[in-house]
């Protein structure tokens, strides 16, 4: 399997801008993760969907936030208009839940950088 | 609440030295308990992990074990290598809580020094 894959590695936008994100989880895996990594705040969760359906968004940050998940295969986290804090690493990760001790699989993450 | 406690880093050992991270944790139910590693420039990838008490996780010489008792999973390794250098996050998930999400320590900054 490719593992987790995410798009762009890279994204470079000026403030203002609606950026997305986007995540293909592992094939078979039932939930996904959204996560964002800074120095000041380390790794937070942002929201998670079991079966394409949004569990928990308590950690999207503001209405500028926003992610989907439209099929078993496909999710997208976007920001709508991005702001220079909005700058961090976004993780993407699946997990398959069948019993305790469940690995999450991450992906590579995109960093963004707002100007 | 979950919570999870790992001691700040950065920690720096000259190679060869032992290794020892500690993480401590709060939980209302039966956490599996995971520490996970971060390379530059990647994303987290599970090192090892244990599911019930006493129980030991291993890999790639790396230990933790499961102690209810002083609920901690401190992570330890008997000769470190350059190539350990990353961050390690201890972390827990607890779905008797009624979620299935982790809670992850703040991580903790290994640099091995040739």
């Amino acid at each position: 399997d490719a593992g987790v894959i995410q798009s762009p590695r890279h994204e470079v936008t000026e403030m203002g801008q609606e950026v997305t994100l986007r995540c293909k989880p592992i094939s078979g895996h039932d939930y996904l993760f959204w996560y964002r990594q800074t120095m000041m705040r380390g790794l937070e969760l942002l929201i998670y969907f079991n079966n394409n359906v949004p569990i928990d968004d308590s950690g999207m940050p503001e209405d500028r936030f926003s992610a989907k998940m439209p099929n078993a295969s496909f999710s997208t986290l976007k920001i709508q208009p991005s702001e220079p804090r909005d700058s961090a690493v976004y993780f993407c990760a699946s997990s398959l839940v069948l019993a305790a001790g469940y690995e999450q699989y991450f992906g590579p993450g995109t960093r963004l950088t707002v100007t | 609440g979950n919570s999870v406690t790992q001691m700040e880093g950065p920690v720096t050992l000259s190679e060869e030295a032992f290794l020892t991270i500690n993480c401590t944790y709060t939980a209302t139910g039966y956490p599996s308990l995971f520490w996970y590693v971060q390379y530059p420039g990647e994303g987290l990838q599970l090192l090892l992990k244990a599911t019930k008490a006493d129980d030991k996780g291993s890999n790639k010489g790396f230990e933790a074990t499961y102690r209810k008792e002083t609920t901690s999973f401190h992570l330890e390794k008997g000769s470190v290598q350059v190539s350990d250098s990353a961050v390690y996050f201890c972390a827990l998930s607890d779905p008797t809580s009624g979620t299935y999400k982790y809670i992850f320590g703040t991580g903790t900054r290994l640099k091995v020094l040739a």
